[in-house]
């Protein structure tokens, strides 16, 4: 069965801190695929990356980073200096690929807050 | 991306009520999804939403609970049947690409209070 892990409940930083938050995952399939959202206080989910699992490159889009490694089952996201607008919550999930439908299995989310 | 509305954006309700939360997609889209969020929790699936078909629910959501309805590739309804407080929630509908392993993107939300 698909399992998504955030051991990591509430992280709390100062402005300008690097921060990493951890993805821990479980699934038996070969392919599947990991994504980052992220939950402001708003409350909508915005979409941050997706990666599949024959990808094992990192990637950098600005201040993000994510460091995905199969032999760990890790999909970890750094931000890089941070700011007062990253403060969300921010959730990991995994879809296993075949049977149409993706279904997408969330971690316990982790709640970022950046201090000023 | 697709943009994506829900209605009502919020709602208070009593007990042993039912609700209708309506979500529109911006662009015609095959598979729907409903998704549930309890305060400070994660995101569980409801169900999957084909049109033309009946929803497929995930385990421990029944049809008489959370019933679905998907007239088009635009639209679908979830009703919150006999609430209970446990029934508070957000509820969050969904859309994907259509390809194997696609970004699924976000509805606002329907923040639920049952009393």
């Amino acid at each position: 069965a698909q399992k998504v892990t955030q051991a990591q409940t509430e992280i709390s930083v100062v402005e300008k801190e690097d921060v990493t938050l951890d993805c821990v995952y479980e699934t038996r399939d070969t392919t599947y695929y990991l994504f980052w959202y992220k939950q402001p206080p708003s409350g909508e989910l915005v979409f941050l990356i997706r990666r599949n699992s024959f990808d094992e490159q990192n990637e950098i889009s600005g201040r993000y980073s994510w460091n995905f490694q199969k032999s760990t089952s890790s999909f970890n996201f750094t931000i890089t200096a941070s700011q007062v607008v990253d403060s969300a919550v921010y959730f990991c999930a995994l879809s296993e690929a075949g049977q149409g439908a993706q279904k997408l299995v969330f971690g316990q989310g982790t709640r970022l807050t950046i201090n000023p | 991306s697709a943009v994506i509305s829900q209605k009502p954006s919020r709602d208070i309700c009593q007990r042993g009520t039912s609700l209708t939360i309506q979500c529109q997609v911006d662009s015609q889209v095959t598979m729907m999804f409903w998704y549930r969020q309890q305060p400070g929790q994660s995101l569980t699936l409801i169900a999957t939403a084909n049109q033309g078909s009946e929803a497929t629910y995930e385990s421990g959501f029944v049809i008489d609970k959370f019933p679905i309805s998907r007239p088009n590739l635009t639209f679908s309804t979830l009703t919150v049947s006999n609430m209970s407080p446990e029934d508070s929630s957000i509820y969050l509908c969904s859309v994907d690409r259509g390809q194997p392993g696609g970004e699924q993107f976000f509805g606002p939300g329907t923040r639920l209070t049952v009393l």
